[in-house]
């Protein structure tokens, strides 16, 4: 099945400073990969997406780079605030012809820590 | 607002109970999907229901099973529960089998097993 490894597991900066989390995954059949925020005691939510197709997206602060062929992909936070702080989860979905077609695979999270 | 809301809250259980949590989807979304997140980890897909068939499953033994009803809302049994199974149990919805879209998650049901 996908496996999925984010690095770096904790990430402190000083606020303004930019924070950037990479993942890579091991199915080459997945075309989905979303970035979710998840808060102490809360449910995750999605920060922002990309898929197989594109290389490259942003939103505001926010943007996501794609390597189809390396098969990894980054979350890159700009301006950082104290708000930010919360923890990262990268996923990967699985594509068709693939081992995890359709599922959601996680990775195991960075705790991104803003210093004001 | 996602609009996936998920009951109970919080609830404990002892080693050997059983537990039904259950989960309503978001407005129009027809797939349901169920994922265990144990404290400092990312979530694990447990298994996915579509139009009220399971579509998919990940690595839990058989004592996890769900069900989908007609209006799209879902439940997650777990039998004979063990230490382990204590965690946060997330359910989120989407369409189209989950194999397209943004995933949509309710605030989850966090479960201790003594």
């Amino acid at each position: 099945g996908e496996n999925v490894e984010q690095h770096p597991s904790t990430l402190s900066v000083q606020e303004g400073d930019s924070a950037v989390i990479k993942c890579t995954y091991s199915d080459s059949a997945s075309n989905y990969f979303p970035w979710y925020k998840q808060e102490l005691g809360k449910r995750p939510q999605l920060i922002i997406d990309i898929r197989s197709n594109v290389g490259e997206k942003k939103d505001q602060r926010i943007a996501v780079t794609l390597n189809k062929t390396a098969k990894h992909f980054s979350l890159h936070i700009t301006e950082t605030q104290p708000e930010d702080s919360a923890v990262y989860f990268c996923a990967a979905r699985g594509g068709a012809g693939g081992t995890s077609y359709g599922k959601l695979t996680f990775g195991q999270g960075t705790i991104l820590t803003v210093h004001p | 607002e996602t609009g996936v809301t998920q009951s109970p809250t919080h609830l404990i259980k002892t080693r050997g109970q059983q537990v039904t949590l259950r989960c309503s989807s978001q407005s129009g979304h027809n797939t349901v999907s169920w994922y265990q997140q144990a404290l400092g980890q990312g979530p694990q897909f447990i298994f996915q229901y579509y139009r009220e068939e399971e579509n998919g499953r990940g690595n839990f033994p058989p004592r996890f099973s769900g069900l989908q009803f007609p209006n799209y809302s879902s439940e997650l049994n777990v039998n004979a529960l063990e230490l382990d199974d204590s965690a946060l149990y997330l359910c989120a919805s989407s369409l189209g089998g989950g194999l397209d879209g943004e995933l949509f998650f309710g605030e989850g049901s966090r479960l201790t097993v003594l």
